[in-house]
């Protein structure tokens, strides 16, 4: 079985380019989760869906960062105007319906120079 | 606002001996999750604790859950060093409602481990 697959692995963009990191959740899992980790502030909780619905997104930094989720095979994470502070690691997770383990992908490492 | 807080912070151990995390949260949540990070790596799920009095174990590991107290420890029993990581517990902000689902977890800052032969 597939895990959960995040693309691209690593993203190197300037300041002010749009940035776009994608998320497949393991197959017959309802809820998708972002996260974000940095040194600073840890691992944070950004957004998270059940059944393609956005339920919260109260971790969303600003207007920059806009999440969908079209069909429950994948998610999009994008930011725009990309800054250098949101340079992080981001993680994607999936949970099945009773949602209690959440199973996390190898993660994107975004550097905004 | 929830938090969840982990100590120690850094530990630095020999093998063979024991040792215990800690990780206390602040909300009503009855579910309690923990994590192993090895470094450049995604998170690997070690135990999700459902209950109150909920006790895992896992080859050395051993977690268990008081919701009273809103404490989890993680039990380190003879380490090795292949267990040497950074630790994870994280807490949902509320009990599981009626049916079950899922909720964004609130991260502690993580135990940074490290084994010594």
């Amino acid at each position: 079985d597939a895990g959960v697959i995040q693309s691209p692995r690593h993203e190197v963009t300037e300041m002010g380019q749009e940035v776009t990191l994608r998320c497949k959740p393991i197959s017959g899992h309802d809820y998708l989760f972002w996260y974000r980790q940095t040194m600073m502030r840890g691992l944070e909780l950004l957004i998270y869906f059940n059944n393609n619905v956005p339920i919260d997104d109260s971790g969303m930094p600003e207007d920059r960062f806009s999440a969908k989720m079209p069909n429950a095979s994948f998610s999009t994470l994008k930011i725009q105007p990309s800054e250098p502070r949101d340079s992080a690691v981001y993680f994607c997770a999936s949970s099945g319906t009773g949602g209690h383990e959440q199973f996390f992908g190898p993660g994107t490492r975004l550097t905004v120079l | 606002e929830l938090k969840v807080e982990q100590n120690p912070l850094f530990l630095s151990m020999q093998e063979g001996k024991n040792y215990t995390i800690y990780c206390n949260y602040s909300t009503t949540s009855d579910r309690l999750y923990w994590y192993r990070q090895d470094p450049g790596k995604s998170l690997e799920s070690l135990f999700v604790l459902l209950s109150n009095g909920a006790v895992k174990q896992e080859g050395r590991l051993m977690a268990s859950l008081d919701t009273k107290a809103r404490l989890s420890t993680l039990h380190i029993t003879a380490a090795v060093h292949d267990l040497s990581a950074t630790y994870f517990c994280a807490a949902p902000p509320r009990a599981v409602y009626s049916g079950g689902g899922a909720d964004g977890l609130t991260f502690g800052k993580g135990t940074h481990l490290i084994i010594q032969p």
